[in-house]
């Protein structure tokens, strides 16, 4: 089975420059989330979506991050314009469903490096 | 709310010895808990999770971690340390709804 697909796995781009990464969650997955990590913390989710509704985006800075899921698949995540404390991995995981307890499974991330 | 406390950032360990990894959870509710570990430059795999089955549970590659709702813990062990083992963990709590609480995660080293 394949798993969760992220690119690009690398970024680098200056302060007020934009970057969108996208991601492809495992077939058959309806629920997706997109993570930031930054560097010596743990994973914190940016937001959840349900097939392509949007569940929870409580934590994602709406000033400058959109994120979207057309068809219910593969999702974009989009930073515009970038700040240097943007610098962090970004993770995409899916899961079957949202339900608690369920496990979520993750990509490999982008690394995203702001100057 | 919830949330997860790692009580060790870094722990070092000599291959073949026992490995032992210290989460402390707080939650409202009945909690499932989860152990991932991140391998460098690689995706979180998970390791092994609880949610209100045994309290004992075993995960992959040799882990298991017990459940302890009187000290709020869930602490991972191996007994023998492999060098692949060298790795970030995160101890994970989820309750009532979906979302993931990761701690601060713990790093591992295998001396050989």
């Amino acid at each position: 089975e394949a798993g969760v697909a992220q690119s690009p796995r690398y970024k680098i781009i200056e302060k007020r420059q934009s970057v969108a990464f996208w991601c492809n969650p495992i077939s058959g997955h309806a629920t997706l989330y997109w993570y930031q990590q930054i560097l010596g913390q743990g994973p914190k989710l940016l937001i959840q979506f349900q097939n392509n509704g949007v569940v929870d985006d409580s934590q994602l800075p709406k000033d400058r991050f959109s994120a979207e899921r057309l068809k219910g698949v593969d999702s974009t995540l989009k930073i515009q314009p970038a700040k240097l404390e943007d610098s962090a991995v970004y993770l995409c995981a899916s899961s079957l469903s949202g339900r608690v307890g369920g496990t979520q499974y993750f990509g490999p991330g982008t690394r995203l490096l702001v100057l | 709310a919830q949330s997860v406390t790692q009580l060790d950032s870094h722990v070092s360990v000599s291959e073949g010895t026992p490995v032992l990894l210290r989460c402390n959870y707080s939650s409202s509710y009945s909690p499932s808990l989860f152990w991932y570990v991140q391998h460098p430059n690689k995706g979180l795999q998970l390791l092994l999770k609880y949610t209100s089955a045994a309290t004992l549970v075993k995960g992959i590659n040799g882990f298991e971690a017990e459940f302890k709702k009187s000290e709020t813990s869930f602490h991972l062990t191996k007994p023998s340390a492999h060098m692949s083992d060298a790795a970030e963990y995160f101890c994970v709590v989820s309750d009532r709804d979906y979302k993931l609480s990761f701690g601060a995660g713990t790093t591992v080293t295998v001396r050989a």
